[in-house]
């Protein structure tokens, strides 16, 4: 089956750093990608979508120049966390859509756990 | 936007028992997902729906695109599928994001 995997899987930082998280579709090329996020005990929100070549579509309340996204190639995107703030402590997840026939599967990443301290 | 919204909350049961957890949306949907959520964070896909009945092992998801509806069922359920299990909906297909239940965290005692 496909996977979809996200690297790294836990992070803690320090207030005022940067935080890269990439999302790698292993063994299909996907042409959208997705970012999502969530908090304690909440349930996941989309955060933007991921468009190969071109920019992110970012959701309302989250901002593009704190949550850069970059997805340079069909398997690649990333999620740089720019001046992380212990309130953008979360768990991040990417899911990925091949872009075939069945336009609606999504295949999720295992998640990355980030702590800012 | 879609509201999607999921009962019970929490349930505990038996193993053993019928397990059933409902979600219900406010707006015409692509495709329904249901998905598990274990303690460590990651994500399963158990099904993706746009209509009808699909069926996998002990577990069952039906949708009535009507009703703006879904269900997800558990035949003889066992400890190991204590998680969280969520719905989620597409609203504009593949191109779209999806929009989340709140999750229903089901625990199965021995």
């Amino acid at each position: 089956g496909a996977v979809v995997s996200q690297h790294p899987s836990w992070v803690i930082c320090k207030s005022g750093t940067s935080v890269k998280i990439e999302c790698r579709s292993l063994d299909f090329q996907a042409t959208t990608m997705f970012w999502y996020r969530q908090f304690p005990k909440q349930s996941l929100m989309l955060m933007a979508t991921s468009n190969e070549g071109s920019k992110a579509t970012y959701e309302q309340g989250v901002e593009k120049d704190k949550f850069l996204i970059n997805h340079a190639s069909l398997t690649l995107s990333t999620l740089t966390v720019t001046s992380a703030h212990p309130e953008d402590s979360s768990f991040y997840i990417c899911s990925a859509n091949p872009g075939l026939a069945n336009t609606d599967t999504q295949y999720f990443g295992p998640g990355t756990r980030l702590t800012v301290l | 936007k879609n509201e999607v919204e999921q009962s019970p909350q929490n349930l505990t049961a038996q193993e053993g028992e019928f397990i059933t957890i409902n979600c219900s949306y406010s707006v015409g949907i692509s495709a329904l997902h249901w998905l598990q959520q274990h303690p460590g964070g990651g994500i399963v896909s158990l099904f993706m729906l746009s209509s009808g009945k699909k069926k996998h092992g002990r577990l069952i998801a039906t949708i009535n695109i009507q009703e703006k509806h879904s269900s997800l069922h558990i035949t003889a359920s066992h400890p190991r599928d204590s998680a969280v299990y969520i719905c989620a909906v597409n609203t504009g297909g593949g191109a779209d994001g999806l929009t989340f239940g709140k999750g229903t965290h089901l625990i199965i005692q021995p």
